[in-house]
């Protein structure tokens, strides 16, 4: 079946570093892959999305881009900031059925 | 603007009792979901409805239940609340495309003593 991997955290870096979470898949046909984080005390919220190969969403600094080569979509953000300490977790919908990866904890230190 | 709301936040019951979550939206949104999230497992699908008197099982269904008679509530109940349910649940919606991403609730802390 469908399945996404995504590296374990936690994630501990501090401000303004470079932060990349790996994120790879396994789904049959073509899904649509999706990064949602999870700030402390709240649901999930969608934070960019991609539909088909070499879509690159982005939103809030983070980029993340699909690669159908190596069945990847890494989270990228050049510049974290202490406000993006959150649970990063990375999706993906086929035939209707959406599949999430286990979460990354990132924590951001001033 | 639309929202889903997810009531109660937190909730104790003992083992044994019937506990219904309960969860609204107001997206107008045909899908809808009961996920659960305990720490190592990530986020868990329990049941979700395509629309009106739709109810499917998830991966994780057996004592719990739900029922979709209109678009805007999908009540989550357990049946008989086992300590193993205590866990946070989210409540979703989405469009009904393939694309559409899902808008979640807030949660709700369940602890059962």
């Amino acid at each position: 079946g469908d399945s996404v991997t995504q590296m374990e955290g936690p994630v501990t870096l501090s401000e303004e570093a470079f932060l990349t979470i790996n994120c790879t898949y396994t789904a049959t046909g073509y899904p649509s892959l999706f990064w949602y984080v999870q700030y402390p005390g709240e649901g999930l919220q969608l934070l960019l999305k991609a539909t088909k190969a070499d879509d690159k969403g982005s939103n809030k600094g983070f980029e993340a881009t699909y690669r159908k080569e190596t069945t990847s979509f890494h989270l990228e953000k050049g510049s974290v900031q202490v406000s993006d300490s959150a649970v990063y977790f990375c999706a993906l919908i086929a035939g209707n059925k959406l599949t999430f990866g286990g979460g990354t904890r990132v924590l951001v230190k001033p | 603007d639309a929202e889903i709301t997810q009531s109660p936040r937190h909730k104790i019951t003992e083992t044994g009792r019937q506990v219904t979550l309960a969860c609204h939206q107001t997206w107008n949104h045909n899908n809808m979901f009961w996920y659960r999230q305990d720490l190592g497992h990530g986020l868990r699908l329990i049941h979700y409805s395509y629309g009106v008197q739709d109810t499917n099982k998830g991966e994780v269904s057996d004592g719990y239940s739900v029922s979709r008679s209109n678009t805007e509530d999908l009540p989550l109940t357990l049946e008989s609340a086992a300590s193993s349910q205590t866990s946070v649940y989210f409540c979703a919606s989405s469009e009904f495309t393939g694309n559409s991403p899902l808008h979640f609730g807030n949660g709700t802390r369940l602890t059962v003593t």
